[in-house]
């Protein structure tokens, strides 16, 4: 079946630094990609949705110059947390979507990375 | 009010109950519903999905979908330790590839 695999599963950083967050399709190409963020006990929120080649569409109150996602190609997506703060700290998630793929079964999610900013 | 609504648990169930899990929303605008569970640190995956009112079955799990109550429930049965887990219900906006995510409720299958 589809995979995607997301780097790194954990991640520390200090305070101002950014950090960049990987997600591949392994067998798939990912026309779209998304980008979550999971807060403990809380629901996953939909922070932006990428199409390869073009630039991400981001929901409202993600700040799109904090949370820079790239998708270039067709299995890679990236999404770069700049000036890392600890507020920033939390679970992200990232999901692929491929133009082949019909029907709700398509969406496929990677592991998720854990942010940690002190 | 969140479009979506689910408890969050914890529930804890001796093995081989049958667990009923539940979500309410209230956009009339949602089109297919899901059920995901996620482990502990890793990410969702899909369970079942369905579009219309009535129940769904898959082996032990059956999802139903009321949408004159906009209510949606996922029944296990003869659960499992195995199933310990959070499970999330989701919503599909119509004309979108957006997905709604519940809280999820935290599961916990004791032997």
């Amino acid at each position: 079946g589809a995979v995607v695999s997301q780097h790194p599963s954990r991640v520390i950083c200090k305070s101002g630094t950014s950090v960049k967050i990987e997600c591949r399709s392994l067998d798939f190409q990912a026309t779209t990609m998304f980008w979550y963020r999971q807060f403990p006990k809380q629901s996953l929120m939909l922070m932006a949705t990428s199409n390869e080649g073009s630039k991400a569409t981001y929901e409202q109150g993600v700040e799109k110059d904090k949370f820079l996602i790239n998708h270039a190609s067709l299995t890679l997506s990236t999404l770069t947390v700049t000036s890392a703060h600890p507020e920033d700290s939390s679970f992200y998630i990232c999901s692929a979507r491929g133009a082949l793929v019909q029907g709700l079964g398509g969406y496929t999610f990677g592991s998720g990375t854990r942010l940690t900013v002190v | 009010q969140k479009e979506v609504e689910q408890d969050p648990g914890p529930l804890s169930v001796p093995e081989g109950a049958i667990v009923s899990l539940n979500c309410t929303y209230s956009n009339s605008a949602f089109q297919y519903f899901m059920w995901y569970r996620q482990y502990s640190r890793k990410g969702p995956e899909l369970l079942m999905y369905t579009y219309s009112s009535g129940n769904k079955e898959d082996g032990r799990f059956t999802a139903q979908v009321d949408k004159s109550s906009k209510y949606i429930s996922l029944f296990i049965r003869d659960s499992q330790p195995s199933d310990s887990a959070t499970y999330l219900c989701a919503m599909s906006v119509k004309d979108t590839d957006k997905l709604i995510f519940g809280t999820g409720t935290r599961l916990q299958v004791f032997p």
